[in-house]
């Protein structure tokens, strides 16, 4: 059973930063390419970013860019999502998501399974 | 960005009706629609991709439908557990991969 655990969520004052983690089990990770979504309160689902299997295929949303960076560990099956510079506007829940496509090189794709999310607040 | 707008944003029905939700892109995004349902404290699951197949396990009263732009997710017979929120994603060549605003599904 494929099961994503996602960590690192937490209250941080704007400005400051965060590290998200994902921990994947039940499929072999190397396949797959890996996202991050966040539901915003309000607003409902937001795309993040996202990375192909081999981290050849970067992307991120525009309100991220230049402050978020996504990244995997194949030895840790880990997916990671640095957050910096982080505004009231990045509160949110964020999910892990895996692509529903096994071996692609793309990014475009749909998310077969979540994790339950990690919650990251921004306020002072 | 394609803007994906779902109709209705509310929907109250009983168990046992038949429901229609509704997805429209403002660009032909053709066949990269997939549909999820979130349940209250829940994570989102796939229900169906590439417009009309269906997710792993998920029940075939749930069927999908549509072309181009419009896009529609039908629940025959309803069930308890599917009262929550519907969302739209598509995932065509068109980046960012965008959602639609979700629409809940509420015991009339």
């Amino acid at each position: 059973e494929v099961q994503l655990m996602e960590s690192g969520g937490d209250l941080v004052h704007p400005g400051g930063s965060l590290r998200l983690s994902c921990t994947a089990v039940g499929f072999t990770f190397d396949d797959y390419g890996m996202h991050w979504v966040r539901l915003v309160p309000g607003k409902g689902l937001e795309w993040v970013a996202g990375l192909t299997r081999d981290s050849r295929s970067i992307d991120y949303a525009d309100f991220v860019k230049g402050r978020f960076t996504i990244s995997r560990d194949s030895a840790k099956n880990s997916l990671y999502l640095q957050m910096n510079n982080l505004t009231p506007d990045d509160t949110a829940l964020y999910y892990c998501a895996k692509a529903g496509t096994e071996y692609a090189n793309f990014l475009m794709d749909f998310f077969d399974s979540w994790g339950q999310g990690t919650p990251v607040t921004v306020s002072s | 960005d394609i803007q994906l707008t779902q109709s209705p944003s509310t929907l109250s029905a009983s168990v046992g009706d038949r429901v229609t939700i509704t997805c429209r892109a403002n660009q032909d995004i053709s066949p990269w629609l997939a549909w999820y349902q979130q349940s209250p404290g829940r994570a989102p699951k796939l229900l169906i991709y590439k417009t009309s197949t269906l997710g792993i396990a998920v029940p075939s009263r749930f069927s999908g439908s549509g072309s181009g732009t419009e896009f529609t997710l039908t629940i025959n017979s309803l069930q308890p557990d599917d009262f929550a929120i519907y969302y739209c994603q598509q995932y065509s060549n068109y980046r960012p991969w965008t959602f639609g605003q979700g629409t809940k599904v509420e015991i009339k």
